[in-house]
């Protein structure tokens, strides 16, 4: 059974850097073709893909977070930390990590989030 | 607001069809085969429905199908239940730049 679960403080303030934890089981990030993506919802809003990381431990960022995000992973924890810096109220969001799967060296992926944690609220507020 | 365009809500009675537009580009959906689907009930975790456009991840129901013309891709959802009654959200791969993008998400309504 793959699960992903989510960590971090639930209240920052702004300017300070946001540290958020993924924890998966099920699974391996050093298996071809695997990848751990993160997406945040502020509330009442659309879903917005934030980061990703592969098993080759390639690093895709959305364009416009470039700048504040850096996605790491240590597969032997079987962990993925997220860190966002100059944290703003409008960054007040549940942020979710999610398995993602490209079709890799024979193994078949598909190319979406295939299983997501149950997310964790993020509050950005002096 | 979203890279991705979606009605922001439609609604059905039970038993009949509807479908959910999603509306990229050239860049995004119009280019490659890779769009998903995602249902997500209030307070829940957004869940995979559809995978490569049409295809469904296993345990999804039949009811759920999609489909893509030119830069829009498409979910129908037959048989309307009243636990279809949920946000929808597509995505798309946009190409090694910007990576992925999702819409702005679709409320359902069951009626």
């Amino acid at each position: 059974q793959i699960t992903l679960k989510e960590s971090g403080p639930t209240l920052v303030k702004p300017t300070q850097t946001l540290t958020l934890t993924c924890t998966f089981s099920g699974f391996s990030l050093s298996t071809s073709g695997v990848g751990v993506g993160w997406i945040r919802q502020p509330p009442g809003k659309a879903l917005e893909w934030l980061a990703l990381i592969y098993w080759n431990d390639d690093k895709r960022y959305s364009p416009s977070l470039k700048s504040r995000l850096t996605i790491t992973k240590d597969t032997s924890k079987n962990q993925v930390v997220l860190t966002m810096t100059n944290m703003d109220p409008v960054d007040t969001a549940t942020y979710y990590c999610a398995l993602f799967m490209i079709t890799f060296g024979g193994v078949i992926g598909t190319g979406a989030f295939d299983i997501w944690g149950q997310g964790t609220m993020v509050t950005v507020s002096s | 607001q979203s890279a991705l365009t979606q009605p922001a809500s439609v609604s059905g009675s039970p038993g009949q069809s509807i479908t959910i537009s999603c509306t990229g580009t050239s860049s995004d959906v119009g280019s490659y085969n890779l769009v998903s689907w995602y249902q997500q009930h209030p307070g829940k975790a957004p869940k995979l429905m559809i995978y490569e456009g049409s295809k469904r991840p296993s345990g999804v129901s039949n009811r759920f199908s999609g489909s893509k013309s030119g830069n829009t891709a498409s979910l129908t959802i037959s048989g309307l239940q009243a636990e279809d009654e949920a946000d929808y959200y597509c995505c798309s791969y946009a190409g090694s730049s910007t990576y992925v993008v999702f819409g702005g998400g679709t409320k359902l309504t069951v009626l």
